[in-house]
Protein backbone atom coordinates (compact mmCIF):
# COMPACT_ATOMS: atom_id res chain seq x y z
CA UNK A 1 0.00 0.00 0.00
CA UNK A 2 1.18 3.37 -0.76
CA UNK A 3 2.69 5.58 2.83
CA UNK A 4 2.82 8.52 0.86
CA UNK A 5 0.69 10.22 -1.19
CA UNK A 6 1.33 13.21 -2.79
CA UNK A 7 -1.91 14.05 -5.34
CA UNK A 8 -0.41 16.95 -7.67
CA UNK A 9 1.47 15.87 -10.30
CA UNK A 10 2.43 19.35 -11.68
CA UNK A 11 1.42 23.47 -10.74
CA UNK A 12 2.12 26.48 -12.33
CA UNK A 13 2.78 29.16 -9.25
CA UNK A 14 3.48 33.03 -10.41
CA UNK A 15 6.78 34.48 -8.68
CA UNK A 16 6.32 36.22 -5.20
CA UNK A 17 3.13 34.00 -4.78
CA UNK A 18 3.03 31.14 -2.27
CA UNK A 19 2.17 27.75 -3.04
CA UNK A 20 1.38 24.63 -1.20
CA UNK A 21 2.42 21.34 -1.91
CA UNK A 22 -0.08 18.15 -0.41
CA UNK A 23 1.03 15.24 1.38
CA UNK A 24 -0.85 12.85 3.37
CA UNK A 25 0.89 9.51 4.74
CA UNK A 26 -0.58 6.70 6.34
CA UNK A 27 1.45 4.92 9.04
CA UNK A 28 0.36 2.65 12.56
CA UNK A 29 3.83 3.73 14.14
CA UNK A 30 3.04 6.53 16.45
CA UNK A 31 6.95 7.82 15.94
CA UNK A 32 7.84 8.95 12.61
CA UNK A 33 9.64 11.53 10.43
CA UNK A 34 8.26 13.60 7.21
CA UNK A 35 10.72 15.22 5.31
CA UNK A 36 10.77 17.03 2.02
CA UNK A 37 13.01 17.46 -0.69
CA UNK A 38 13.44 19.68 -3.65
CA UNK A 39 14.81 17.81 -6.71
CA UNK A 40 15.58 20.34 -9.91
CA UNK A 41 16.40 19.17 -13.10
CA UNK A 42 20.19 18.53 -12.36
CA UNK A 43 18.99 15.64 -10.27
CA UNK A 44 20.59 15.79 -7.02
CA UNK A 45 17.84 15.95 -3.84
CA UNK A 46 17.69 18.67 -1.76
CA UNK A 47 17.01 18.58 1.49
CA UNK A 48 14.30 21.48 2.88
CA UNK A 49 12.83 20.42 5.86
CA UNK A 50 11.97 17.99 8.97
CA UNK A 51 8.66 17.38 11.00
CA UNK A 52 8.91 14.45 13.52
CA UNK A 53 5.41 13.25 14.82
CA UNK A 54 6.07 14.28 18.13
CA UNK A 55 7.03 17.88 17.38
CA UNK A 56 3.84 20.44 18.86
CA UNK A 57 5.30 23.27 16.49
CA UNK A 58 4.68 23.45 12.35
CA UNK A 59 8.64 22.99 11.23
CA UNK A 60 9.78 26.13 9.42
CA UNK A 61 13.28 26.69 7.65
CA UNK A 62 13.37 30.35 5.56
CA UNK A 63 10.59 30.25 2.72
CA UNK A 64 9.41 26.84 4.08
CA UNK A 65 7.01 25.84 6.44
CA UNK A 66 5.41 22.80 7.03
CA UNK A 67 1.76 22.77 7.51
CA UNK A 68 1.32 19.47 9.95
CA UNK A 69 -2.07 17.88 10.33
CA UNK A 70 -1.57 15.08 12.40
CA UNK A 71 -4.96 13.76 13.02
CA UNK A 72 -5.77 13.58 9.00
CA UNK A 73 -2.17 12.25 8.46
CA UNK A 74 -1.26 15.50 6.27
CA UNK A 75 2.22 17.25 6.15
CA UNK A 76 1.61 19.72 3.65
CA UNK A 77 4.45 22.26 2.17
CA UNK A 78 4.50 25.73 1.94
CA UNK A 79 6.52 28.16 -0.10
CA UNK A 80 6.37 31.67 0.47
CA UNK A 81 7.28 34.02 -1.92
CA UNK A 82 8.34 31.73 -4.72
CA UNK A 83 11.19 32.45 -6.79
CA UNK A 84 12.46 31.43 -10.20
CA UNK A 85 14.64 28.85 -8.75
CA UNK A 86 11.75 27.32 -6.79
CA UNK A 87 11.19 25.43 -10.14
CA UNK A 88 11.70 21.75 -9.45
CA UNK A 89 10.56 18.65 -8.32
CA UNK A 90 9.33 18.15 -4.43
CA UNK A 91 9.12 14.80 -2.95
CA UNK A 92 7.12 14.39 0.26
CA UNK A 93 9.24 11.30 2.10
CA UNK A 94 8.38 9.48 5.83
CA UNK A 95 10.66 7.79 8.00
CA UNK A 96 8.86 4.94 10.63
CA UNK A 97 10.05 5.07 14.21
CA UNK A 98 10.84 1.22 14.00
CA UNK A 99 12.92 1.34 10.40
CA UNK A 100 16.06 3.10 10.95
CA UNK A 101 17.21 5.52 8.08
CA UNK A 102 14.33 3.63 5.42
CA UNK A 103 12.37 6.81 3.75
CA UNK A 104 9.36 5.95 1.51
CA UNK A 105 8.94 8.58 -1.04
CA UNK A 106 5.78 9.97 -2.50
CA UNK A 107 5.63 10.28 -6.47
CA UNK A 108 6.42 13.89 -6.60
CA UNK A 109 4.87 17.43 -7.44
CA UNK A 110 5.81 19.54 -10.34
CA UNK A 111 6.63 23.16 -9.49
CA UNK A 112 6.76 25.45 -12.35
CA UNK A 113 7.29 28.97 -11.56
CA UNK A 114 6.48 31.61 -13.94
CA UNK A 115 7.70 35.56 -14.18
CA UNK B 1 34.09 20.75 1.44
CA UNK B 2 32.01 18.15 2.78
CA UNK B 3 29.86 16.14 1.07
CA UNK B 4 28.57 13.08 -0.92
CA UNK B 5 30.51 12.06 -4.43
CA UNK B 6 28.99 9.86 -6.87
CA UNK B 7 30.84 8.58 -10.32
CA UNK B 8 30.28 8.73 -12.78
CA UNK B 9 27.23 10.63 -13.69
CA UNK B 10 26.74 9.14 -16.74
CA UNK B 11 27.26 5.55 -17.39
CA UNK B 12 26.53 3.18 -20.35
CA UNK B 13 26.78 -0.48 -20.13
CA UNK B 14 25.95 -3.29 -22.47
CA UNK B 15 23.22 -6.04 -21.79
CA UNK B 16 25.04 -9.11 -19.06
CA UNK B 17 27.40 -6.51 -17.94
CA UNK B 18 27.81 -6.20 -13.74
CA UNK B 19 28.58 -2.12 -13.41
CA UNK B 20 29.95 -0.72 -10.40
CA UNK B 21 28.61 2.80 -9.26
CA UNK B 22 30.82 4.57 -6.66
CA UNK B 23 29.73 6.39 -3.67
CA UNK B 24 32.22 8.14 -1.75
CA UNK B 25 31.26 10.80 1.53
CA UNK B 26 33.38 12.57 4.03
CA UNK B 27 30.70 13.54 6.36
CA UNK B 28 31.87 11.03 8.88
CA UNK B 29 28.69 9.41 8.49
CA UNK B 30 27.66 6.62 9.91
CA UNK B 31 25.01 5.81 7.45
CA UNK B 32 24.54 5.21 3.72
CA UNK B 33 21.95 4.17 1.60
CA UNK B 34 21.45 3.76 -2.33
CA UNK B 35 17.77 4.35 -3.91
CA UNK B 36 16.96 4.43 -7.29
CA UNK B 37 14.77 6.51 -9.28
CA UNK B 38 12.98 6.08 -12.47
CA UNK B 39 11.22 8.71 -14.58
CA UNK B 40 8.01 10.36 -12.85
CA UNK B 41 8.35 8.58 -9.99
CA UNK B 42 10.40 9.00 -6.23
CA UNK B 43 12.97 7.18 -5.05
CA UNK B 44 12.75 3.29 -3.40
CA UNK B 45 14.94 1.68 -1.91
CA UNK B 46 17.94 -0.82 -2.73
CA UNK B 47 20.53 -1.30 0.42
CA UNK B 48 21.34 0.76 3.23
CA UNK B 49 24.37 0.31 5.93
CA UNK B 50 24.36 1.79 9.20
CA UNK B 51 28.20 0.32 10.12
CA UNK B 52 30.75 -0.32 8.33
CA UNK B 53 30.71 -4.31 7.41
CA UNK B 54 27.37 -4.40 7.64
CA UNK B 55 24.44 -3.77 5.49
CA UNK B 56 20.48 -4.19 4.48
CA UNK B 57 18.44 -5.20 1.78
CA UNK B 58 15.99 -2.61 1.07
CA UNK B 59 12.70 -2.79 -1.01
CA UNK B 60 14.19 -3.41 -4.08
CA UNK B 61 17.32 -5.57 -3.83
CA UNK B 62 17.25 -7.72 -6.61
CA UNK B 63 19.68 -7.96 -8.88
CA UNK B 64 22.09 -5.52 -6.91
CA UNK B 65 25.15 -6.03 -4.45
CA UNK B 66 26.87 -3.43 -2.18
CA UNK B 67 29.95 -3.69 0.49
CA UNK B 68 30.87 -1.38 3.23
CA UNK B 69 34.36 -1.96 4.11
CA UNK B 70 35.18 1.55 4.74
CA UNK B 71 33.07 4.03 6.32
CA UNK B 72 33.51 6.89 3.61
CA UNK B 73 32.42 4.60 0.69
CA UNK B 74 29.43 2.19 -0.06
CA UNK B 75 29.70 1.06 -3.93
CA UNK B 76 26.59 -0.87 -5.37
CA UNK B 77 26.99 -3.47 -8.40
CA UNK B 78 24.34 -3.66 -10.21
CA UNK B 79 24.89 -7.53 -11.90
CA UNK B 80 23.22 -8.60 -14.92
CA UNK B 81 20.36 -10.25 -12.78
CA UNK B 82 18.49 -7.00 -12.64
CA UNK B 83 15.74 -7.51 -15.17
CA UNK B 84 15.46 -3.48 -15.82
CA UNK B 85 18.55 -1.47 -14.78
CA UNK B 86 18.37 1.84 -16.63
CA UNK B 87 17.44 4.23 -14.08
CA UNK B 88 18.49 7.23 -11.94
CA UNK B 89 20.67 5.75 -9.06
CA UNK B 90 21.34 8.10 -6.10
CA UNK B 91 23.14 7.45 -2.81
CA UNK B 92 22.48 8.90 0.46
CA UNK B 93 24.04 9.41 3.92
CA UNK B 94 23.04 10.36 7.32
CA UNK B 95 24.59 10.35 10.77
CA UNK B 96 21.58 9.40 12.75
CA UNK B 97 19.81 11.47 15.97
CA UNK B 98 16.87 12.19 16.10
CA UNK B 99 15.82 13.37 12.53
CA UNK B 100 18.79 11.19 11.34
CA UNK B 101 17.88 13.09 7.69
CA UNK B 102 19.46 11.82 5.16
CA UNK B 103 21.77 14.04 2.63
CA UNK B 104 21.89 13.21 -1.37
CA UNK B 105 24.72 13.01 -3.55
CA UNK B 106 24.23 14.40 -7.40
CA UNK B 107 23.27 10.69 -8.83
CA UNK B 108 23.92 8.31 -11.58
CA UNK B 109 22.68 7.87 -14.66
CA UNK B 110 22.86 4.30 -15.84
CA UNK B 111 21.57 3.12 -19.15
CA UNK B 112 21.68 -0.02 -20.37
CA UNK B 113 22.02 -0.64 -24.41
Amino acid sequence: AQKITQTQPGMFVQEKEAVTLDCTYDTSDPSYGLFWYKQPSSGEMIFLIYQGSYDQQNATEGRYSLNFQKARKSANLVISASQLGDSAMYFCAMREGQSWGKLQFGAGTQVVVTP
Amino acid sequence: DGGITQSPKYLFRKEGQNVTLSCEQNLNHDAMYWYRQDPGQGLRLIYYSQIVNDFQKGDIAEGYSVSREKKESFPLTVTSAQKNPTAFYLCASSMGGRADTQYFGPGTRLTVL
